[in-house]
């Protein structure tokens, strides 16, 4: 079974630039989630999808932040401008089922650098 | 509110030696709890989970924690450290599984 896909891996963009993550869930997952996890702290979550519909967006900085889940299958997370504050590790994650406690799988990340 | 909170953000053990990484979890109801393990350069991975059974909880690779709701703990238990444990460790809280949080994390160091 392959595992979640994220790409780029890597980014390097100077403040007030535009930047797109892409991420492919495990096939079938309902649910698909983003997750900023800052060096030396825990992943934070941004947004979270049930099939193409927001579920959670409440810590998204809806002011420079922005994602879409299309067809409820590929996600793609925007920020428009960026800040040095945004530099972190974007996570990708999907979960078989809709709602409740259930096991997330992780892509690898891309790693954000904003000079 | 929900939360959790690490105690330890390093932890350092000598290999064939007892694993203890400690975590507290803050929450208005019934939580589920999770330990997540992420190794350098590879997504995060789940060890094991919580969701109101069994209060001892059995995962991957010889790991386990124990619900505590008295003490509001979920500590991640092993009894032999092997060199490949060495990683990042996250204890994560959810209520509904709408909102995940996650703690700041422990590293495991394991001396050979």
């Amino acid at each position: 079974e392959a595992g979640v896909a994220q790409s780029p891996r890597y980014k390097i963009i100077e403040k007030r630039q535009s930047v797109a993550f892409w991420c492919n869930p495990i096939s079938g997952h309902a649910t698909l989630y983003w997750y900023q996890q800052i060096l030396g702290q825990g992943p934070k979550l941004l947004i979270q999808f049930q099939n193409n519909g927001v579920v959670d967006d409440s810590q998204l900085p809806k002011d420079r932040f922005s994602a879409e889940r299309l067809k409820g299958v590929d996600s793609t997370l925007k920020i428009q401008p960026a800040k040095l504050e945004d530099s972190a590790v974007y996570l990708c994650a999907s979960s078989l089922l809709a709602g409740g406690p259930n096991e997330q799988f992780f892509g690898p990340g891309t790693r954000l650098t904003v000079l | 509110a929900q939360s959790v909170t690490q105690l330890d953000s390093h932890v350092s053990v000598s290999e064939g030696t007892p694993v203890l990484l400690r975590c507290n979890y803050s929450s208005s109801y019934s939580p589920s709890l999770f330990w997540y393990v992420q190794h350098p350069n590879k997504g995060l991975q789940l060890l094991l989970k919580y969701t109101s059974a069994a209060t001892l909880v059995k995962g991957i690779n010889g790991f386990e924690a124990e619900f505590k709701k008295s003490e509001t703990s979920f500590h991640l238990t092993k009894p032999s450290a092997h060199m490949s444990d060495a990683a990042e460790y996250f204890c994560v809280v959810t209520q509904t599984g709408n909102q995940f949080y996650f703690g700041t994390g422990t590293s495991l160091t394991v001396i050979p």
